[in-house]
């Protein structure tokens, strides 16, 4: 089992559904990274954060560390959001390495 | 000044060739890592530098060979590569302490021939 699961694998919905992508772990971690990538592009860091919550535009991030589970949640979703959504964990004994979810590749359909 | 920046993006090179691949930023951030990308792969850890030392190699062969001449730069020089390396060789900068939030560039997309 991987340390770092990811679901669902792709999801495809609508201009202006609300999106939500789930992230869950089964080591310690003392933070938990959300990251964005395009087709082809660079790799974007959306949120890191270690308790609680974090909005940034349309963009939410929760984490709850004692079920070991963390959410990005995309509100009024637009066909620019259309890219893959990487969950990466810093494990609680590592000052660098992250061990990575497989992604979930989002579509946003107009 | 929130950005990693890496040139070449696009690089061809045949087996015998000597290229090298070179990152910024000036964030002020003392870790800066190189990561390799396959396709519809998460990335790969292959070297750390801290305070301009190398602190992390992942066995990474020695046809790739890092190099960080000052806090700001860190180069990557390919030598003898094999055509599957070719990949998004992504570099990324972070503090050290605290969360460590890693700051990543767009990447060089790298073909070896």
């Amino acid at each position: 089992k991987n340390e770092v699961e990811q679901s669902p694998q792709n999801l495809t919905a609508q201009e202006g559904e609300f999106i939500t992508i789930n992230c869950s772990y089964s080591v310690g971690i003392s933070a938990l990274h959300w990251l964005q990538q395009h087709p082809g592009g660079g790799i974007v860091s959306l949120f890191m954060l270690s308790s609680g919550k974090k909005k940034h535009g349309r963009l939410i991030a929760t984490i709850n560390i004692q079920e070991k589970h963390s959410s990005l949640h995309i509100t009024a979703s637009h066909p620019r959001d259309s890219a893959v959504y990487i969950c990466a964990v810093k494990k609680i004994d590592s000052n660098y390495q992250l061990i990575w979810g497989a992604g979930t590749k989002l579509i946003i359909k107009p | 000044d929130t950005e990693v920046t890496q040139t070449p993006k696009h690089l061809v090179m045949g087996m015998t060739n000597k290229k090298s691949l070179k990152c910024e930023q000036h964030m002020g951030h003392r870790a800066m890592y190189w990561y390799k990308q396959k396709a519809k792969k998460p990335p790969e850890l292959m070297f750390v530098y801290s305070y301009e030392k190398l602190s992390i190699n992942e066995s990474v062969p020695s046809r790739f060979s890092p190099e960080c001449p000052n806090s700001s730069l860190l180069n990557l020089h390919l030598h003898a590569l094999q055509p599957e390396d070719s990949a998004l060789y992504l570099c990324a900068s972070s503090q050290l302490g605290g969360l460590n939030e890693q700051f990543f560039g767009p990447g060089t997309r790298l073909t070896v021939l």
